[in-house]
C-alpha cells in the first residue's frame, strides 16, 4: 500500500533554532517528492520538488534531502522565524498512471516561539 | 503568487442547502483537482478533470459533483449540505507531464450547521 508517513506530528522550537522534519514513504514506482508549507486556513505552497536523481535541494532557509534507496526524505529549516509556524506536508508522486497520483502525508505542525 | 482562486474563503450554511464552491485559474492548466482536508489530516482527492467536459471521481468517495465547462473554471456542488460535509476544500491545477506548476488555491472552509 502506498503511504507517506511524517514525523514528528508536531514540533515546537525557539526562534533562531534549526529543525529537521522527516518523511518516509512506500510509494512505488517513485516519480518525485515534494515538500509543501501550509499556513493555517490556507492552501499548500510548494517549497521543493525532487526527482529520483536528486538527493538535495534548497530554497532559501529550507533544504530538503532525498534517499531514494531507503525511501526517506528530510526537510531542514535553518534559523527559524516566527513566520515558519505552519504545517509542513510531504507529498510523493508515483509514475504508474497518467494522473501522476499524489500521496500526502499528514504533515508536521511546526510552531516557532519568540 | 498563486493564480488559482477559490470563493468563498469561509462558508457557514444550514443543513439541506445547496452550495457551490467556486474555483478558477488563469494559468491555462488542463488538469484541475478538488481535495478535502480535515484538521490535522492528509489531503484526499475527491474529483479531478483532465480538461473541458472531463471529470472523474477521486480516491475519497464524496457526495459532491463537479463540472468543467470552461478550462479555467471547476466548480464543486453539494446538492444538500450535511454536517458531515464540514471540512476544508482545496482546489488545485497542474501542467501535464511535469511536477512543477502544481498550484493550490487558498481553500474554502465549509461549516454545515
Amino acid at each position: 500500500k502506498n503511504q507517506v508517513e511524517q514525523s514528528p506530528q508536531s514540533l515546537i522550537i525557539l526562534e533562531g533554532k534549526n529543525c529537521t522534519l522527516q518523511c518516509n514513504y512506500t510509494v512505488s514506482p517513485f516519480s518525485n517528492l515534494r515538500w509543501y508549507k501550509q499556513d493555517t486556513g490556507r492552501g499548500p505552497v510548494s517549497l521543493t520538488i525532487m526527482t529520483f536523481s536528486e538527493n538535495t535541494k534548497s530554497n532559501g532557509r529550507y533544504t530538503a534531502t532525498l534517499d531514494a534507496d531507503t525511501k526517506q526524505s528530510s526537510l531542514h529549516i535553518t534559523a527559524s522565524q516566527l513566520s515558519d509556524s505552519a504545517s509542513y506536508i510531504c507529498v510523493v508522486s508515483d509514475r504508474g498512471s497518467t494522473l501522476g497520483r499524489l500521496y500526502f502525508g499528514r504533515g508536521t505542525q511546526l510552531t516557532v516561539w519568540p | 503568487e498563486a493564480d488559482i482562486y477559490q470563493t468563498p474563503r469561509y462558508l457557514v450554511i444550514g443543513t439541506g442547502k445547496k452550495i457551490t464552491l467556486e474555483c478558477s485559474q488563469t494559468m491555462g492548466h488542463d488538469k484541475m483537482y478538488w481535495y478535502q482536508q480535515d484538521p490535522g489530516m492528509e489531503l484526499h482527492l475527491i474529483h479531478y478533470s483532465y480538461g473541458v467536459n472531463s471529470t472523474e471521481k477521486g480516491d475519497l468517495s464524496s457526495e459532491s459533483t463537479v463540472s468543467r465547462i470552461r478550462t479555467e473554471h471547476f466548480p464543486l456542488t453539494l446538492e444538500s449540505a450535511r454536517p458531515s460535509h464540514t471540512s476544508q476544500y482545496l482546489c488545485a491545477s497542474s501542467v501535464p507531464g511535469t511536477p512543477y506548476g502544481y498550484t493550490f488555491g487558498s481553500g474554502t472552509r465549509l461549516t454545515v450547521v
